[in-house]
Formats: C-alpha cells, sequence, structure tokens
C-alpha cells in the first residue's frame, strides 16, 4: 500500500531500550529517516540511513535497514523520560523531493 | 546551525480573513518546503520549492498560495479558509547532495485556528 507503517504506542522503563519499528513502501527510496516530535513542537530529525547501508549507529540510536522486508528500526539505548515523544520514519521516493511520513510512534518512558 | 524560523507562533483568523505565514532559514538550502499536520498525524506534504521554483503542488486548494520571494524566505497566504484547515504549519528545508534533497530540518511550526 502507500502508507508508511509504524506501530502507534509503545511503553517503556527508564533505562531499558526502546525498538521502534517501520514499514515503509518504495523499495527505490534512497534515504531513511527517523524524526522526533514533542507535544507542540516541530519535527526535529534524529538520524538517517542510506539504502545501501544495513545499520547506523549514533550515539544512543541504532538504525537497522531490511531492504528486503522494508523494514526500518530505531533502537534508543538507555531511555530517559526526555526521550518521551511521538517518533516518526520517513522515506525520501528517489529521484523526487517528496519525503513519505510514517503514522507516528508514540514513545512513552516510565520512571 | 540548523534553524528555520516561523512566524507566528500562533494564529487565530476567520473565514475572511487574509495572513500569511513566513518561514526563514539562513543555511543555505535550495529546497524549501510546507506541511499541514493534523494533531495525532504525521506532516502532510503542501508545495515543494527547489532553487525558488515551485517543483511540487501536492493538489492544495487555491485558498492557500505558496511563494518563494528569495532563496531563504517561504511565504503561505491565506484566504477564504475554512474550519477545517485549523491545524500546525510546518515549514522545511533541506541540504542536498549530487543534485538530491538529502537532510530536511523543521520550523517550529505555526499553530492555525480557524474561526
Amino acid at each position: 500500500g502507500e502508507d508508511v507503517e509504524q506501530s502507534l504506542f509503545l511503553s517503556v522503563r527508564e533505562g531499558d531500550s526502546s525498538v521502534i519499528n517501520c514499514t515503509y513502501t518504495d523499495s527505490s527510496s534512497t534515504y531513511l529517516y527517523w524524526y522526533k516530535q514533542e507535544p507542540g513542537a516541530g519535527l526535529q530529525l534524529l538520524t538517517y540511513i542510506f539504502s545501501n547501508m544495513d545499520m547506523k549507529q549514533d550515539q544512543r540510536l541504532t538504525v537497522l535497514l531490511n531492504k528486503k522486508d522494508k523494514h526500518l528500526s530505531l533502537r534508543i539505548a538507555d531511555t530517559q523520560t526526555g526521550d518521551s515523544a511521538i517518533y516518526f520514519c520517513a522515506e525520501r521516493r528517489s529521484g523526487t523531493y517528496k519525503y513519505i511520513f510514517g503514522t507516528g510512534t508514540r514513545l512513552k518512558v516510565l520512571a | 546551525d540548523t534553524e528555520v524560523t516561523q512566524t507566528p507562533k500562533h494564529l487565530v483568523m476567520g473565514m475572511t480573513n487574509k495572513k500569511s505565514l513566513k518561514c526563514e532559514q539562513h543555511m543555505g538550502h535550495r529546497a524549501m518546503y510546507w506541511y499541514k499536520q493534523k494533531a495525532k498525524k504525521p506532516p502532510e506534504l503542501m508545495f515543494v520549492y527547489s532553487y525558488e521554483k515551485l517543483s511540487i503542488n501536492e493538489s492544495v486548494p487555491s485558498r492557500f498560495s505558496p511563494e518563494c520571494p528569495n532563496s531563504s524566505l517561504l511565504n503561505l497566504h491565506l484566504h477564504a479558509l475554512q474550519p477545517e484547515d485549523s491545524a500546525l504549519y510546518l515549514c522545511a528545508s533541506s541540504t542536498h547532495r549530487g543534485g538530491r534533497p538529502y537532510e530536511q530540518y523543521f520550523g517550529p511550526g505555526t499553530r492555525l485556528t480557524v474561526t
């Protein structure tokens, strides 16, 4: 289908790892992104991965990409209460300026 | 510095009003975007300007009129809006690599309420 799918909600305890999953639609998408949005704010670019990579690590964030299954994940190590937000994955369609956003996952971190 | 600024932060307008939203970036990005975001939903692309030319219009009603006066500024002119147009309007800009958009950065948004 046309939608980039994410699970709606994830709840974790402070200090645990969080894994947010995304299934995207276009196998030709060259860049895949993760954004964080806090209430009432714009989207903050967290990290991205190029389609010829399987994994990218950036401090507490690890992105895994499975191109065959069109599956993207974001792992947040040592999750903190400040990580509570909505997380969007996004794909940029090859040859265009169109960024297609996932449905968003609300992460709640319990103290 | 990866800052995109938007003004105003909040806007309340009647259905007969004309208003404008403004967006500015000084990062040298040559692509700028308008998105509309309803509560608990992902951003929906409205317009893209590339090198100050309109390159994408996602079939947006004509009551929304974009303008890109120069490479740093992007406006969205609003006229005769409907209550269902109430939303968070997000501006973004993106870097280029190899002639293609790359990292996209968002402003904080304008919360628009149409009464």
